[in-house]
């Protein structure tokens, strides 16, 4: 089935770990997003990609970083996690930045610091 | 800088029509989008204006006013179903993000 995986769906990471959020699509989809969702304060963006190769920063970036090595995975990393990164995660993708029918996105990953 | 308001809650019964508005005030525009998200779910695609006026699909409708910076929702005969967030978010036209609004959860009662 065509869409967009999302690894782990839910992890309890003690703070001052690395973790990496994994993302997959196969549906050869130009962009990538990573967004952040709490309670309140709905769907922040952390990074995107355009293309395979590029990457920029959105709203929330800090304490996170990204890489976009083909088409396909866009990986998510907190380098040295703290309580405020605990949040859920989505993971999105579109054909190109202007598609008419936005985003699709994976099921999320569920992030507990403690 | 982007300003996307929306209710946090609403209430309806089923059978009803509910509207959900949203304001926005951002650096630019390129498209309105609302997304509806279940409860633990992801959220998936409802509807995207780019020009002023009504867009209908089925029970869904959505409706734009660029000059007003204003966007609603309308929900007919409304279903249990129907329980969820409700997210509007805008377009940049520079780099094409969307941002969103915190959601508007409704509640279908019987």
């Amino acid at each position: 089935i065509a869409g967009i995986t999302q690894a782990p769906t839910s992890q309890i990471l003690a703070a001052g770990r690395r973790m990496t959020l994994r993302c997959t699509q196969d549906m050869r989809h130009n962009a990538m997003y990573w967004y952040r969702q709490d309670l309140g304060l709905g769907l922040r963006l952390i990074h995107y990609s355009n293309t395979a190769g590029t990457t920029g920063k959105g709203e929330v970036p800090d304490g996170y970083s990204v890489s976009r090595a083909n088409t396909d995975d866009f990986p998510l990393t907190l380098a040295s996690a703290v309580p405020s990164q605990t949040s859920v995660y989505f993971c999105a993708s579109s054909e190109d930045a202007g598609a008419s029918y936005g985003y699709t996105f994976g099921s999320g990953t569920r992030l507990t610091v403690v | 800088g982007q300003n996307i308001d929306q209710p946090t809650e609403m209430t309806a019964t089923e059978g009803a029509i509910v509207q959900i508005n949203c304001t926005y005030q951002t650096s630019g525009f390129n498209g309105l989008f609302w997304y509806q998200q279940h409860a633990g779910e992801a959220p998936t695609f409802l509807s995207y204006n780019v020009l002023d006026g009504l867009e209908e699909k089925g029970r869904f409708s959505s409706f734009l006013s660029r000059s007003k910076g204003y966007s609603y929702l309308l929900l007919k005969e409304l279903q249990m179903k129907d329980s969820a967030s409700y997210l509007c978010a805008v377009r940049d036209p520079n780099d094409y993000k969307l941002s969103f609004g915190a959601g508007t959860t409704v509640t279908v009662r019987a």
